[in-house]
């Protein structure tokens, strides 16, 4: 069966400093992925989403990057992090082809 | 492009009442929706699915949905609420990318 992983869980981080969130999936190949941040009352918002090694497209211009350096990880980051960046990360997977998405855990980052 | 109401960001029933949480659509192509649930600090996991197949859908736990086009309506419904229920919904539509609602946060009272 397939598996999605994400980490850390719970990640605070001083303004100016560096993230990498990382999102692994298990038991598929070739999957679409997708990075969501959620705020509170704000439902999902698409930051990222990818449907290859290297082909990253971006939903909402801002502070976060992703790279997929493979076929199953896909990794958030960014340089220089805003208070604004604080929230719940979420990472996601779906098969090619197909519209149902499943999700891991999340990541709540705090941005002090 | 597609968009997604719930109406009410909080619900609140009484144990054993019935669970009515509202999602309206609109879609400029034939929709896929769906119901997601939320329990604290964790992802989101897939309750039920509407793919063009039976308009009345069943999922997990005890819920289902209703997809009623001429409303444009996919109402999640439950017959009756388990204190296990407290968590929140999100109502996703998808069109040529799948769009959340903002969520409704559902509290069920003992």
């Amino acid at each position: 069966s397939q598996t999605i992983h994400q980490w850390p869980a719970t990640l605070v981080q001083p303004v100016g400093s560096p993230l990498s969130l990382e999102c692994t999936v298990e038991g598929t190949s070739n999957p679409n992925l997708y990075w969501y941040r959620q705020a509170a009352g704000r439902g999902l918002q698409l930051l990222f989403y990818s449907v290859g090694i290297g082909q990253i497209s971006s939903e909402v211009p801002q502070n976060l990057s992703a790279s997929r350096p493979q076929d199953r990880q896909f990794i958030l980051s960014s340089k220089k992090l805003l208070l604004s960046d604080s929230g719940f990360y979420l990472c996601a997977w779906s098969s090619n082809g197909r519209n149902i998405q499943y999700f891991g855990a999340g990541t709540r980052l705090s941005v002090l | 492009a597609q968009s997604v109401t719930q109406l009410g960001s909080h619900v609140s029933v009484s144990e054993g009442a019935l669970v009515l949480l509202r999602c309206n659509y609109s879609s400029s192509v034939p929709p896929y929706l769906f119901w997601y649930v939320q329990y604290p600090n964790q992802g989101l996991q897939l309750l039920l699915k509407y793919t063009s197949a039976a308009t009345l859908v069943k999922g997990i736990n005890g819920f289902e949905a209703e997809f009623k086009k001429s409303e444009t309506s996919f109402h999640l419904t439950k017959p009756s609420a388990h204190m296990s229920d407290a968590a929140e919904y999100f109502c996703a539509v998808h069109g040529n990318k799948l769009v959340f609602g903002a969520g409704t946060i559902l509290r069920v009272k003992s």
